[in-house]
């Protein structure tokens, strides 16, 4: 599989429930980071966590950092339709051009 | 807040016409790249561009693209002969300075006919 690939590929909950994405990737990272894309629009930044971090927090955002299986999770907490949307995890890798690397997205879809 | 800006928001082209699509990222940032996504795919690295020339680029920027930066606040891409392919969504990023956030503007849409 490629750098960055999620799974599940797509999520269906209902709203209120919890929605957990996760991500794996191949090579050293300095940090890894959370996108959300709604359909068909830009990409808003949700969260970023250093490779030397293992959890952080923001707002109903958790997400967990294992450098050791090179995996991270994305938990969205208490969710709404308005959570609806694709996710995306990206590495910043070592290289001096600190390029990310987008892994293929969660389909998310809360109903309300 | 700042942020950055793209123009045009969609661009519809026939195959083989040159298009440019402008960026204006955010003020004092230092690192600025482009990244693709054809429809329904993951977003894709294609150039990264610091200090005035081009830091790195992918096997996807051929020939056919180049990279500008002409006045201190555009940061242009231009694809020469485009092709059907090409068509996607095309997103411009800055970022201050090392590892961190990239902060990504809205995108441009180009259809190549």
């Amino acid at each position: 599989s490629q750098q960055g690939e999620e799974d599940p590929q797509a999520l269906s909950i209902q709203e209120g429930e919890n929605a957990t994405m996760n991500c794996s990737y191949k090579t050293s990272i300095n940090n890894l980071q959370w996108y959300r894309q709604n359909s068909g629009r830009g990409l808003v930044h949700l969260i970023l966590i250093r490779s030397n971090e293992r959890e952080k927090h923001s707002g109903r955002l958790r997400v967990t950092l294992d450098t050791s299986k090179k995996s991270s999770s994305l938990l969205i907490t208490a969710s709404r339709a308005a959570d609806t949307a694709s996710y995306f995890c990206a590495t910043d890798g070592m290289d001096s051009s600190y390029k990310l690397i987008f892994g293929s997205g969660t389909r998310l879809l809360v109903r309300p | 807040e700042p942020e950055v800006t793209q123009t045009p928001s969609h661009q519809v082209t026939q195959m083989g016409q040159e298009v440019i699509l402008r960026c204006v990222p955010i003020s004092n940032h230092l690192y600025f790249y482009w990244y693709r996504q054809i429809l329904g795919q993951k977003v894709e690295f294609l150039v990264s561009f610091y200090n005035n020339e081009i830091s790195e680029k992918s096997e996807i920027f051929d020939d056919q693209f180049s990279v500008e930066r002409p006045d201190g606040s555009n940061f242009t891409l231009k694809i020469r002969s485009t092709k059907l392919e090409d068509s996607a969504m095309y997103f411009c990023a800055s970022r201050p300075t090392g590892p961190g956030e990239q902060f990504f503007g809205p995108g441009t849409r180009l259809t190549v006919l």
